[in-house]
Formats: C-alpha cells, sequence, structure tokens
C-alpha cells in the first residue's frame, strides 16, 4: 500500500524558504510510470497544484510560481521536496503531496499545515 | 492560467442526480483528455474520484461518472447519498509555454 507523509515545519518568517520533504513508502519513486507533485490549500479555500517531477529530475511548475518553487528529488532516500523562497501570508496553506499518472493524483500525503508568520 | 470556472455549489436530495461543470479553454480542458475530479470531505486529503475524463479508480462507485464537451468538463452524481456531500474540484492538463494542472475553483455539494 503506497503512502506518503509530508514533513517540514509549520511556521515560516516573511521572506524567508519554506521547505518540505515528502517521504514515499510502499513503493518505488524511481517508477517510470509517475511524477511527484505538490498541491497546496489555503485555509477554507480551493485547491492548488504547484509543481511535480519525474524521477530524472524533470520539473514542471505551475507557471506563476515557477520564479519562487524548487522541487527536487532523492532516488536513494525515496523523497522528494518542495522549496518556495520569498514567503508571504498568501503562502499559509496544507501543503499535499502526491502520486501522479497523466496529470491526475491517485495518492496524496494527509497534508501538512504552514503558517507564514514573523 | 486562471483556475477552470466551476459552480461555488450545487445540491440535490437523496436518491436525485446532481451535475457539476468545468469550464476551461482549448489550452486546458479542451485540449486534452487529462480531466480529473477529486472528492474532498472536511479536513481529509482530496481522493481521485474520475481521470481521463470518465475512467474511475478501483473502489469508486459507478454512481460517479464524468463527460467532456468541448472547452467544459462535467462529473455526474447519480443516486446521492449522505456521504456525497463534500467539495469537488475538477483539474486538467494544460499548456501554454509549458505543460502544467490547473484545478477548478471546487463547488459543495450539499446533500438535502
Amino acid at each position: 500500500q503506497l503512502q506518503l507523509q509530508e514533513s517540514g515545519p509549520g511556521l515560516v518568517k516573511p521572506s524567508e524558504t519554506l521547505s518540505l520533504t515528502c517521504t514515499v513508502s510502499g513503493g518505488s519513486i524511481s517508477s517510470s510510470a509517475y511524477h511527484w507533485g505538490w498541491v497546496r490549500q489555503p485555509p477554507g479555500k480551493g485547491l492548488e497544484w504547484i509543481g511535480s517531477i519525474y524521477f530524472t529530475g524533470t520539473t514542471y511548475y505551475k507557471p506563476s510560481l515557477k520564479s519562487r518553487v524548487t522541487i527536487s528529488i532523492d532516488t536513494s532516500k525515496n523523497q522528494f521536496s518542495l522549496k518556495v523562497s520569498s514567503v508571504t501570508a498568501a503562502d499559509t496553506a496544507v501543503y499535499y503531496c502526491a502520486r501522479e499518472e497523466k496529470s491526475s493524483a491517485s495518492s496524496w500525503g494527509q497534508g501538512t499545515l504552514v503558517t507564514v508568520t514573523s | 492560467q486562471s483556475a477552470l470556472t466551476q459552480p461555488p455549489s450545487a445540491s440535490g436530495s437523496p436518491g436525485q442526480s446532481v451535475t457539476i461543470s468545468c469550464t476551461g479553454t482549448s489550452s486546458d480542458i479542451g485540449g486534452y483528455i487529462y480531466v480529473s475530479w477529486y472528492q474532498q470531505h472536511p479536513g481529509k486529503a482530496p481522493k481521485l474520484i474520475i481521470y481521463e475524463v470518465n475512467k474511475r479508480p478501483s473502489g469508486v462507485p459507478d454512481r460517479f461518472s464524468g463527460s467532456k464537451s468541448g472547452n467544459t468538463a462535467s462529473l455526474t452524481v447519480s443516486g446521492l447519498q449522505a456521504e456525497d456531500e463534500a467539495d469537488y474540484y475538477c483539474s486538467s492538463h494544460a499548456v501554454t509555454d509549458s505543460a502544467y494542472v490547473l484545478f477548478g475553483g471546487g463547488t459543495k455539494v450539499t446533500v438535502l
């Protein structure tokens, strides 16, 4: 049974960099069938796709976030990571990691709340 | 890249059907078969219920069905049940200068 688990600080100061890691268990992150992505949801609002990565390191980002977002992958640890730079209160959200196939997210982590506050 | 357009709310009585629309452009819904729908209950992670316009993952009841016409996709929930009360989101593969995924704004379905 595939499981994804997000981890990282729950509080980040404005202008700093948000960093999260997703640990995948029950399956290999090196599978050629999937991409590994990040989705966020501000409190009380809708879902926003952030970006995804293939096991080769090829990345795809939402255009409006591309300048601030970096997604990386560590196949030796079966993990992938998200960094969002220069955060503001608008980046406060529940952040989900997910396994994607043909632009569908079929497996999700439980989500982790990240609050941007001084 | 604006979000896909969904109605904010929809409702129906138990046993009835409800249909949710999701409108995009030729750069997303209209151009690709990679349209998905997700169900999200409060405080829970989203759950994939439809992929590639009209395919259901294993374990999703056949009460859930999807379709697409032009730049608009639709999700129909037939035989509404109390547990179907949730938020529903559409998403689509999109390409402008690069490939990405767009979500709709979400529709709250209420079972009356």
